[in-house]
C-alpha cells in the first residue's frame, strides 16, 4: 500500500455524462499530481496542486477540472465524457518544497474509467 | 523541454537471463534528477530508483542496476539473473519544470516479459 488512495477504482459510463474521480494524499505530503494513462498518449501529466492552491496544468482538457479541498485531498472531475477519455487515472502525492526536481511521486493504485 | 525515449517497447526474455532496459532523455537543466518507475501487472506505479545528474557512478541494488551517463544522456536500467516477478512496464521519467514547480515527464514504457 503506497498510502496515496484513489477512489472508485474501476468505473464504466457512458458519453457526454460526467465522473468524478477522489484521491487521498500520503499523509504529511501537500503535493497531488493527476496523470491520465493511456494506450495511445502513455502517462500524461494533467494537473497538479499544492496546499490547496493550483500550481502547473499540463495536457488537460477544459471539459476536465480539479481542485485541491482544505483537508488535502482532491478530486479530479472529467465532464462531457468521450470515448477517448477511457483511460487509468492515476493520483499522486510528494512532500514539499515543490519547486525540486528531486520530489519523489508516489502514487496510488490508479482508477480506470471506461466510457461507452 | 524535457523528453524521455524508451526505444523498446516490448522484450522478452527467458528466466534468469539479464535484461537492460535503456532510456535516453532530454532536457533543458544542468542539473537534474532522473528516475525509473515499475508498473507491475496490478496496475500500480511503483518507484524504482532516483539519481543526480551530479553523481554518474553506477548504482546497484541487489539484482538491479542503473548505469547514469551524462554524455550520451542516457540512463538505462539493467536486472540481473531476471525472474518471472520482473514482468512489468518500465518508465523512465525526467522533471520538468514549470512556473516553479516541478513534474515528471514519462518516456513511454517498456514492457518487460519474463517467460519461466
Amino acid at each position: 500500500d503506497s498510502g496515496v488512495t484513489q477512489t472508485p477504482k474501476h468505473l464504466i459510463t457512458a458519453t457526454g455524462q460526467r465522473v468524478t474521480l477522489r484521491c487521498s494524499p500520503r499523509s504529511g505530503d501537500l503535493s497531488v499530481y493527476w496523470y491520465q494513462q493511456s494506450l495511445d498518449q502513455g502517462l500524461q501529466f494533467l494537473i497538479q496542486y499544492y496546499n490547496g492552491e493550483e500550481r502547473a496544468k499540463g495536457n488537460i482538457l477544459e471539459r476536465f477540472s480539479a481542485q485541491q479541498f482544505p483537508d488535502l485531498h482532491s478530486e479530479l472531475n472529467l465532464s462531457s465524457l468521450e470515448l477517448g477519455d477511457s483511460a487509468l487515472y492515476f493520483c499522486a502525492s510528494s512532500v514539499a518544497p515543490i519547486n525540486s526536481g528531486a520530489n519523489v511521486l508516489t502514487f496510488g493504485a490508479g482508477s480506470r474509467l471506461t466510457v461507452l | 523541454a524535457q523528453k524521455v525515449t524508451q526505444a523498446q517497447t516490448e522484450i522478452s526474455v527467458v528466466e534468469k537471463e539479464d535484461v537492460t532496459l535503456d532510456c535516453v532523455y532530454e532536457t533543458r537543466d544542468t542539473t537534474y534528477y532522473l528516475f525509473w518507475y515499475k508498473q507491475p501487472p496490478s496496475g500500480e506505479l511503483v518507484f524504482l530508483i532516483r539519481r543526480n545528474s551530479f553523481d554518474e557512478q553506477n548504482e546497484i541494488s541487489g539484482r538491479y542496476s542503473w548505469n547514469f551517463q551524462k554524455s550520451t544522456s542516457s540512463f538505462n536500467f539493467t536486472i540481473t539473473a531476471s525472474q518471472v516477478v520482473d514482468s512489468a512496464v518500465y518508465f523512465c521519467a525526467v522533471p520538468y519544470s514549470g512556473a516553479g514547480s516541478y513534474q515528471l515527464t514519462f518516456g513511454k514504457g517498456t514492457k518487460l516479459s519474463v517467460i519461466p
